[in-house]
């Protein structure tokens, strides 16, 4: 089974920190996904990259930065954390192909910051 | 743009009846995939079913099916034979070509006993 793993299932921050969330595929997939999932508005994406070191932003970027120096590796960076940044992150992970159509989630980090 | 609206924030069924989510969606590609995902409480995001906008049947998994219609860009998803254990989060999401996932904001699903 494919396993997408999150470091961390709940993580409480102050405000100003910096902030890493790390997420862990063994599947060699080539892309990566980091969502944010809050009530009403379902999942927004944040970052993706289909390669290793290379990034693209998705919808709703700001505030945030990713790295990804290995393939199964794909960290998401609160540079300074803000309270408008609780929320739920999602990471996923799926093979290169025409339709991204088969993603794998991680079980997803609750962040708080206060 | 392609943006995805679930107008349902909340439903209830019955266990053993059948319940349907409503989804609609726009895009100006005419090739796509539709899909329907699950959330428990676990967390864990498991995909139910999807549809290749040119297929013409609707895709089927056991008690999910879909009512895929192409033209009034409607996706809905209907749960026969409710079980406790589909009590969920379920998100409707659409996918145009090369391009990324987008989310519906999604539907809670209760079954009572």
């Amino acid at each position: 089974d494919v396993k997408v793993t999150q470091s961390s299932r709940y993580l409480v921050k102050r405000t100003g920190e910096k902030v890493f969330l790390e997420c862990v595929q063994d599947m060699d997939h080539e892309n990566m996904f980091w969502y944010r999932q809050d009530p009403g508005l379902g999942l927004r994406l944040i970052y993706f990259s289909y390669d290793v070191k290379m990034k693209e932003k998705g919808d709703i970027p700001e505030g945030y930065s990713v790295s990804r120096e290995k393939k199964e590796r794909f960290s998401l960076i609160l540079e300074s954390a803000s309270t408008n940044q609780t929320s739920m992150y999602l990471c996923a992970s799926s093979f290169r192909t025409a339709y991204n159509e088969k993603l794998f989630f991680g079980s997803g980090t609750q962040l708080s910051v206060l | 743009a392609q943006t995805v609206t679930q107008s349902q924030p909340e439903m209830s069924v019955q266990e053993a009846e059948t319940v349907t989510l409503s989804c609609t969606y726009d895009t100006s590609e005419s090739d796509y995939y539709l899909f329907w995902y699950k959330q428990p409480p676990s967390r864990q995001m498991i995909l139910v079913i999807r549809q290749e906008a040119y297929k013409q049947q609707n895709a089927t998994e056991n008690r999910f099916s879909v009512n895929f219609q192409k033209a009034a860009k409607s996706f809905s998803l209907k749960i026969s034979d409710s079980q406790l254990g589909d009590a969920a989060m379920y998100f409707c999401a659409l996918m145009e070509y090369g391009n990324k996932l987008v989310f519906g904001a999604g539907t809670i699903l209760r079954v009572k006993s």
